[in-house]
């Protein structure tokens, strides 16, 4: 079945440090992958999207994401976090199911300390 | 930008009464979804719904869960009747096409007394 993981349910770092967030799924065939950010309160915000072509993707404040095949993975980065980066971060897969489905992994809650 | 918009932004119910979710999805987006997160949890998949049909539902999704779209813009869910377990935050997210990211709206905070 398809699944998302997302191990570290929360990740604590220094304003300025680089981040990376893992994600790794379960998923027969070549995936349709997200990361999406969510603020306390907020709706789901899509930080950036992998479908096919460049591994390496990169999306909105800075953030980037690497597919990797050959590790079922696709880890999010950011080079130097902000104060504003601390949030919610989900990844998610979609695929076609007769209907189309994305599924989302139980989060990593970023805290950025000063 | 054009927004998913979700009403109300919190519904309070008791056990036992129905409530009716509203979203209002993007406009030229074809397929719409709902998802649930209980507070602090993962969100997960309710339904999704195409051409005026779903096309598929979760475990979650039982008798007393419906989905409808009862005119060009709004895409409703209903409880028939809550429960205490459904309280949770609830998402309308709609997609424009296949191999398109899903946009959310702000939720909607459901508390069952």
């Amino acid at each position: 079945a398809q699944s998302v993981t997302q191990p570290d349910i929360h990740i604590t770092v220094s304003e300025g440090a680089s981040l990376e967030l893992r994600c790794n799924y379960s998923y027969g065939a070549t995936p349709y992958l997200f990361w999406y950010v969510q603020s306390p309160g907020q709706g789901l915000q899509l930080l950036l999207k992998y479908f096919s072509g460049d591994t390496l993707v990169q999306g909105i404040k800075g953030f980037e994401a690497e597919f990797k095949r050959s590790q079922s993975s696709f880890n999010l980065r950011k080079p130097s976090v902000h104060w504003s980066d601390a949030a919610e971060y989900f990844c998610a897969v979609a695929f076609n199911t007769g209907g189309f489905k994305t599924i989302f992994g139980a989060g990593t809650r970023l805290f950025v300390k000063a | 930008e054009p927004e998913v918009t979700q009403t109300p932004s919190h519904q309070v119910t008791q056990m036992g009464q129905e409530v009716i979710l509203r979203c209002v999805p993007i406009s030229n987006h074809l397929y719409f979804y709902w998802y649930r997160q209980i507070l602090g949890q993962k969100v997960e998949f309710l339904v999704s719904f195409y051409n005026n049909e779903i096309s598929e539902k979760s475990e979650i999704f039982d008798d007393q869960f419906s989905v409808e779209r009862p005119d060009g813009s709004n895409f409703t869910l209903k409880i028939r009747s809550t429960k205490l377990e459904d309280s949770a935050m609830y998402f309308c997210a709609s997609m424009r096409a296949t191999r398109t990211p899903l946009h959310f709206g702000n939720g909607t905070r459901l508390t069952v007394t």
